[in-house]
């Protein structure tokens, strides 16, 4: 089976604090995703990652920066958490290679900042 | 217009009757349709993957696809209580990029 964890379930911060949100899959998946969900507003892509060291900007980009240093860990950093930026934080892995694969989430964390 | 809509309900159905939740998407080279079930507090599960037109059933459920139409249906036999949930549909459109709806809060009442 597919794994995919998150580094919290629940987190609390300070507006201004930086934030770090990580996830990590174990299937070597290629493929990683970092969405926002918020109600009335459905799943929001922020950032998605193709490969190590590679990122392109989803929906929403702004406020947030990603890094993948190693193909199973993909994080998230709110660089200045601000209070609309409270939300359900979901990462999610699929494969690649020319197929079309579901995606795989993670069981979120919910930020709550202050 | 947004990529993926869906009717956000509440839909509400008693045990052991038919739900049938539905989804239109505006990208016409959009590939693959899936649906996902959300508990509440919980993250999605997917349940079924659509690619091409016509249904596909996998026990009690059958999703539909129509890309002349740009339709995507869930339909759920013999609604259970566990049923209960919000179901999100999501499409692939090029560059492994996916698109979900807000998502449709279903009841199924015993």
């Amino acid at each position: 089976d597919v794994k995919v964890t998150q580094s919290s379930r629940y987190l609390v911060k300070r507006t201004g604090e930086k934030v770090f949100l990580e996830c990590v899959q174990d299937m070597d998946h290629e493929n990683m995703f970092w969405y926002r969900q918020d109600p009335g507003l459905g799943l929001r892509l922020i950032y998605f990652s193709y490969d190590v060291k590679m990122k392109e900007k989803g929906d929403i980009p702004e406020g947030y920066s990603v890094s993948r240093e190693k193909k199973e860990r993909f994080s998230l950093i709110l660089e200045s958490a601000s209070t609309n930026q409270t939300s359900m934080y979901l990462c999610a892995s699929t494969e690649s290679g020319g197929g079309t694969y579901e995606q795989y989430f993670g069981p979120g964390t919910r930020l709550t900042v202050t | 217009q947004k990529e993926v809509e869906q009717n956000s309900g509440p839909l509400s159905v008693p045990e052991g009757a038919i739900a049938s939740l539905n989804c239109t998407y505006s990208d016409r080279v959009s590939q693959s349709f899936f649906w996902y079930r959300q508990y509440s507090g919980k993250s999605p599960e997917l349940i079924m993957s659509i690619y091409s037109n016509g249904d596909k059933e996998d026990g009690r459920f059958t999703a539909q696809l129509n890309k002349a139409s740009q339709y995507v249906s869930l339909l759920i036999r013999d609604s259970q209580p566990s049923d209960s949930a919000t179901y999100l549909c999501a499409v692939e459109n090029t560059g492994n990029q996916f698109y979900f709806g807000t998502g449709t809060s279903l009841t199924v009442i015993p």
